[in-house]
């Protein structure tokens, strides 16, 4: 059975950073891309970033481009997430997703998805 | 990037009833659209991909059609544990992947 699990939320003041984490486990974990996704409150799901089964290819979206970054350990079969420069539009659950095919980030959806962590940006 | 709107934003519906969502794409996105349910303070799950195809250990009474730039979830007899948010998202044009706003399916 998959199994996801996030970690590092906590509240952070603008313009901080933190670091998510996100362990993996019962399936291989090098053979799927992983993405994360984030619910701010009392709004819809958003499309964060993702990455590619060996951890080469890696895409984020707009709003996050050049303050995120995504990361993953195979050997740790844990994904990663560092964001610095928060601001309080960051403010959201943080959900870490498996895609259902494969290693390549493309044409595909999210078939497991952790319980996710809190990040609160305020002063 | 395209746009996914869902309607209605809340629909109220008797247990045991049919409740019908939909999803409509700014652009085509062919038959690349997912489907997920969302129960309050949980995970999301994914219930229908490629626009009809129930994920492993999806009940039959949820179905999914459409393609191009509409799409419908239908539960075909409501249970109590049905009641949550529903969001679709498209893959067709990444990145990014996109969501519509979702819509709360609440009891009547």
């Amino acid at each position: 059975e998959v199994h996801l699990l996030e970690s590092g939320g906590d509240l952070v003041q603008p313009g901080g950073s933190l670091r998510l984490s996100c362990e993996a486990s019962g399936f291989t974990f090098n053979s799927y891309a992983m993405n994360w996704v984030r619910r701010a409150p009392g709004k819809g799901l958003e499309w964060v970033s993702g990455i590619d089964g060996r951890g080469f290819t890696t895409h984020y979206a707009d709003s996050v481009k050049g303050r995120f970054t995504i990361s993953r350990d195979n050997s740790r079969t844990t994904l990663y997430l560092q964001m610095n420069s928060l601001r309080a539009e960051d403010t959201a659950i943080y959900y870490c997703a498996k895609v259902r095919v494969g290693p390549s980030v493309g044409r595909d959806m999210f078939d497991s998805w952790g319980p996710g962590t809190l990040v609160t940006v305020s002063s | 990037e395209i746009v996914m709107t869902q309607s209605p934003a809340t629909l109220s519906v008797s247990p045991g009833e049919r409740a019908s969502l939909s999803c409509r794409a700014s652009q085509s996105v062919n038959n690349n659209l997912a489907w997920y349910q969302q129960e309050p303070g949980q995970a999301p799950r994914l219930l229908i991909y490629d626009a009809s195809t129930r994920a492993t250990g999806i009940p039959a009474r949820f179905s999914g059609s459409g393609s191009g730039t509409e799409f419908t979830l239908t539960i075909s007899s409501l249970q109590s544990e049905d009641f949550a948010v529903y969001y679709c998202q498209q893959y067709n044009n990444w990145p990014p992947y996109t969501f519509g706003q979702g819509t709360k399916l609440e009891i009547k």
